[in-house]
Parts: C-alpha cells; structure tokens; sequence
C-alpha cells in the first residue's frame, strides 16, 4: 500500500524558498502523476500543481511564476519549490499521488500534511 | 482560476439526506465530467469519496452520491451518521488544471 510522507522546515523566512520533499513508500513512484497542495490555517485546499516521472509539469496559474516540482525517482522523492514566500504562504503542505480512474486523474493517496510558517 | 463556489456550512439529523452544492463555470464544472469530492475531518488529509462527477472508489458507502447539472455539481449523503461530520471539497478538472471549491463544513445534529 502507496504511502507518502511530506518533509522539510516547518519555518521559512519571508521573501526565502519554501523547499518540501515527499518520499513515497510502498510502492514505486515511476510512471504517476504526483501532486502538491496546499490548505491555510482555517481556509480551504488549493492546488500547486502536479508532476509526472517523465518531467512534465503543470502547474496553478497563480502560483506558477514562483513554483518548481521536481522529481528523483532514484529515491522515489518528488519536491516542492516555492520563492519569495510571503505570511500568505503559510499553509498545511499536502502531497499527493494522481491516479487514473478512466476518465482523468485524481489525487487518491494523500500524505498526512505538514505545516510551514512564514515568519521573520 | 477562482475557486468554485460552495455552501459555507450545511446541517442536517442522522439518518436525514443533505445535499452540498459545487458552482463553477463552463471552463471547470461545465465543461468536464471530472468533478470529484474529497472528505476532510479535522486535522486529517482530504479522503477522495467521488469522482467522474458520480462514480464512487472502492470502500466509499453507497450513500454518498454524486450529480452535476450544467455549471454546478453536487454531493448528496443519505442516511447521515455521527461520522459524516466533515469538512467537504469539490475539485474540478479545468483543462489539465485543477480547481476547489472554497468547503463546506457539514454539521451532524
């Protein structure tokens, strides 16, 4: 059974890059889509983007000047790059596995979230 | 890309029917049977129970249920028990994007 585990500091300071790592375990992460997104203390989800094995990306128009995912399926991680973070940033970081269900993908296999605070 | 446009919060009695509503436009909802939803409880991960709008994943009791007509989907839980109580998101596929809805905190009385 696919399990993902997020990573990373828990702290960032303002106008630095949020830099997060998911591991996934259980199973292997080539040949998937693999996702990031987010939720703000009391608000609700919003999705960064998504990342395939391959290297293509896509990612949330809103986001995507400062955004990167990337991938290493050397150790089945994929990581999440945000700069110029800002208190708007801080936010529980999901990371998720997109499965294809027929039609399209959907995010089925989630991590338990980590929390990132964007402070001085 | 805005977020689609839920109820705040809905409530209803065990054993009742609630329905939660999911307003988009015809570039997300509309356009696309790729409507799903995930559960939240609190200090959890989202847990998908529909998607393609109607179809349930393996494990998801039957009475949740899913419809869409024209711009807004919906999420109808029949029978409610005590364990319903969540928080609800829409997602919606929105040309290899994908957008949510702002939640909906479901209250079981």
């Amino acid at each position: 059974q696919v399990q993902l585990q997020e990573s990373g500091p828990g702290l960032v300071k303002p106008s630095e890059t949020l830099s997060l790592t998911c591991t996934v375990s259980g199973g292997s992460i080539s040949s998937d889509y693999w996702s990031w997104i987010r939720q703000p203390p009391g608000k609700g989800l919003e999705w960064i983007g998504y990342i395939h094995t391959s290297g293509s990306t896509n990612y949330n128009p809103s986001l995507k000047s400062r955004v990167t995912i990337s991938v290493d399926t050397s150790k089945n991680q994929f990581s999440l790059k945000l700069s110029s973070v800002t208190a708007a940033d801080t936010a529980v970081y999901y990371c998720a596995r997109l499965t294809n269900y027929g039609g399209t993908y959907y995010m089925d296999v989630w991590g338990k979230g980590t929390t990132v605070t964007v402070s001085s | 890309q805005s977020a689609l446009t839920q109820p705040r919060s809905v409530s209803g009695s065990p054993g009742q029917s609630v329905t939660i509503s999911c307003t988009g436009t015809s570039s997300d909802v509309g356009g696309y049977n790729y409507v799903s939803w995930y559960q939240q409880h609190p200090g959890k991960a989202p847990k998908l129970m529909i998607y393609d709008v109607t179809k349930r994943p393996s494990g998801v009791p039957d009475r949740f249920s899913g419809s869409k007509s024209g711009n807004t989907a919906s999420l109808t839980i029949s029978g409610l028990q005590a364990e319903d109580e969540a928080d609800y998101y829409c997602c919606s596929y929105a040309g290899s994007y994908r957008v949510f809805g702002g939640g909906t905190k479901l209250t079981v009385l």
